[in-house]
């Protein structure tokens, strides 16, 4: 285990399904960040929260939706998705949203599977 | 816009060395150096703030040349435990000197070491 934990680690949903990712971390970081990652392309920033308030959403469709409730919790809500969507989702968390000096604890990643 | 990592892949023999090396086309205020293993969490291993920085970890170092906005791995004596894909991160350098908070990542180089 990294600090960070994401359930479930494996998920398979049909393109009308809604599933919800989740991430959590009690590092006391207070920036945390949604990654996809994709077959031989590189991570893919998504949302970025720093104290709690959503900083970054990095031109993702409306069918990812991200929350986060508080600075040790972090949910990225999945509906109507498409094949394409399959992917590694990792979180990240970090002490404030310029990771200095100790970087990003990454999770262990949710494998989506949209079919 | 995403930094460029060369080479894609590495192939050593035990007690080689290898460099691997990130470029910005964009004005840097950090950049990270990652390694994920096959179905593992990419792990921190270090970061540069300022231009010129280098850094060591055990045997593996990093610099950072601010104005080429250029970053290098380098990894002496290499280890099998060292195979992995290696990624830099980087943060483009906002005026005041400070950060977006954004880190965006590179494709990606593939090292493998062998006995």
């Amino acid at each position: 285990e990294t600090g960070v934990t994401q359930t479930p680690r494996h998920l398979v949903m049909g393109m009308t399904n809604k599933k919800s990712l989740k991430c959590e971390q009690h590092l006391g970081h207070n920036a945390m960040y949604w990654y996809k990652q994709s077959a031989k392309k590189p991570l893919e920033l998504m949302f970025v929260y720093n104290f709690k308030e959503q900083t970054e959403n990095n031109s993702v469709p409306s069918r990812f939706s991200p929350e986060c409730p508080n600075s040790s919790h972090l949910f990225l809500h999945l509906h109507t998705l498409q094949p394409e969507d399959s992917a590694l989702y990792l979180c990240a968390s970090s002490q404030d949203d310029s990771g200095w000096d100790y970087g990003y604890t990454f999770g262990s990643g949710t494998r989506l599977t949209v079919v | 816009q995403q930094p460029v990592q060369s080479p894609q892949a590495v192939i050593l023999r035990e007690g080689e060395d290898a460099v691997i090396n990130c470029s910005s086309s964009k004005a840097l205020y950090s950049v990270h150096w990652y390694r994920q293993k096959h179905g593992e969490a990419p792990v921190f291993l270090m970061i540069l703030l300022k231009g010129g920085e280098q850094k060591g970890h055990e045997k593996i170092s990093a610099s950072f040349n601010e104005k080429k906005q250029q970053s290098s791995l380098y990894l002496t004596a290499s280890q099998l435990s060292y195979s992995g894909t290696y990624f830099c991160g980087t943060e483009p350098l906002r005026a005041g000197g400070t950060s977006y908070g954004k880190l965006t990542f590179g494709q990606g180089t593939i090292l493998t070491v062998h006995p």
